[in-house]
């Protein structure tokens, strides 16, 4: 069945790099999404990927996509501690609406 | 642009009473989206509409859920009579065809 999957919590120190990984299923899905939630906020859009690239690079994050193991990954560099949040990853099937994971919660040690 | 508006955000009610939620998309998107997260199952699509028509409403959980969009810039969702069970954060999204979802901070509903 259609299932997006993300380890439910990962936990780094301050100025590491923090690596959040997803596994989906549809391998025709045409966008993968990075989504961030904050404490008592909505979903924020973090970044997207077509699914014809395999890297993207804005500012500390990389996402990389690898389509032949529907594995994706969001890497944070220098992770801070406004970086503690919610982070959702979703596919997007051609004719369905998103697919989303459960969430990986990132915790920052000092 | 302010970005996708629900009202309100918070809400406590009882058992039994009738409860609205409402959201404003963001102008010009014709796309809007329902969902419901909790612990639990985690985020839930609930109903989506396109041009203010409903497309797909299987993920609303029982009859005594609805929800419209009279015009595309407002929606609601009631929950009549609302439950303990139905205790959850509700999110509202808007979109353009083939653009990222945006979403709204979400209501927190507390029925006791």
């Amino acid at each position: 069945g259609e299932d997006v999957e993300q380890s439910l919590f990962l936990s780094v120190r301050e100025g590491d790099s923090s690596v959040i990984n997803c596994t989906y299923t549809d391998s025709s899905s045409t966008y993968l999404y990075w989504y961030k939630q904050e404490p008592g906020a909505g979903l924020q859009l973090l970044t997207y990927i077509f699914s014809n690239m395999d890297m993207k690079q804005d500012q500390r994050l990389t996402v990389l996509l690898n389509k032949k193991d529907k594995h994706l990954s969001l890497r944070i560099a220098d992770t801070q501690t406004g970086d503690s949040a919610i982070y959702f990853c979703a596919e997007s099937p051609p004719r369905d609406q998103l697919i989303w994971g459960a969430g990986t919660k990132l915790i920052i040690k000092p | 642009d302010a970005g996708v508006i629900q009202s309100p955000r918070h809400e406590v009610t009882e058992m039994g009473q009738e409860v609205t939620l409402r959201c404003k998309p963001i102008s010009g998107h014709n796309s809007l989206f329902w969902y419901r997260q909790t612990m639990m199952r985690g985020l839930e699509l609930l109903i989506y509409f396109n041009n203010n028509v409903p497309i797909d409403d299987s993920g609303m959980p029982e009859d005594r859920f609805s929800a419209k969009m009279p015009n595309a810039s407002f929606s609601t969702l009631k929950i009549q009579p609302s439950e303990p069970r139905d205790s959850a954060v509700y999110f509202c999204a808007s979109s353009q065809k083939g653009s990222p979802l945006h979403f709204g901070n979400g209501t927190r509903l507390t029925v006791t």
